[in-house]
């Protein structure tokens, strides 16, 4: 148990589908993070939030809007996503920003397959 | 944060000692090594970190050359639930975020 949760762990979606992606993090964290994983390529951040503000967008495709309501919860709303999106998309919470890489704790992943 | 270079792949027998190397040539001198894991499926696994001495945990040993330009990390008795992807990144630990990447890594795999 990570005490960083994502559902679903799975999801296949169509193009023209609206899906969103939950993390919960049970660990009284303030940062969380979404990453991109794709097949043979290296972890890619997408997003941080730190008291829930984002502090950063590293060039994501607006097809993806995270929401971050409390500093538990995160989310990553999906619409109109393209086959090339099919990915694991882990998401991962630290106490700050200040810490060190150590302090992040990394959720179990959805795994997400765009037709 | 400074580029390493890892072999894609390794295989390693089961009770026997995994030697994982790592290059990081470029490396400057407030970055810090760092080693994760990913096994199949799931989320990146901190294992252990260093500056410049080498450094042991209840789960692996990191041995880091005099010049910093390389370094090993050492899992003493490789069980098949190591079997995973490990990453060796370089970064400082100087405070507030930094952006990391974690590059390919190497597919460790442990053979009964």
């Amino acid at each position: 148990e990570t005490g960083v949760t994502q559902t679903p762990r799975h999801l296949v979606m169509g193009m023209t589908n609206k899906k969103s992606l939950k993390c919960e993090q049970h660990l009284g964290h303030n940062a969380m993070y979404w990453y991109k994983q794709s097949a043979k390529k290296p972890l890619e951040l997408m997003f941080v939030y730190n008291f829930k503000e984002q502090t950063e967008n590293n060039s994501v495709p607006s097809r993806f809007s995270p929401e971050c309501p409390n500093s538990s919860h995160l989310f990553l709303h999906l619409h109109t996503l393209q086959p090339e999106d099919s990915a694991l998309y882990l998401c991962a919470s630290s106490q700050d920003l200040a810490g060190a890489l150590e302090t992040q704790y990394f959720g179990p992943g959805t795994r997400l397959l765009v037709l | 944060d400074a580029k390493t270079t890892q072999p894609p792949s390794m295989d390693c027998a089961e009770g026997r000692a995994a030697n994982l190397p790592c290059n990081h040539s470029t490396i400057s001198g407030n970055e810090y090594v760092y080693w994760y894991r990913q096994i199949h499926s799931q989320g990146p696994q901190y294992i252990i970190h260093g500056l410049k001495n080498n450094e042991t945990n209840e789960m692996a040993s990191l041995i880091i050359t005099e010049d910093r330009k390389s370094s090993t990390l050492i899992l003493p008795h490789a069980t098949l639930r190591d079997t995973a992807v490990y990453y060796c990144i370089v970064r400082a630990n100087s405070g507030g975020y930094q952006k990391v990447t974690f590059g390919i890594g190497t597919k460790l795999q442990v053979i009964p």
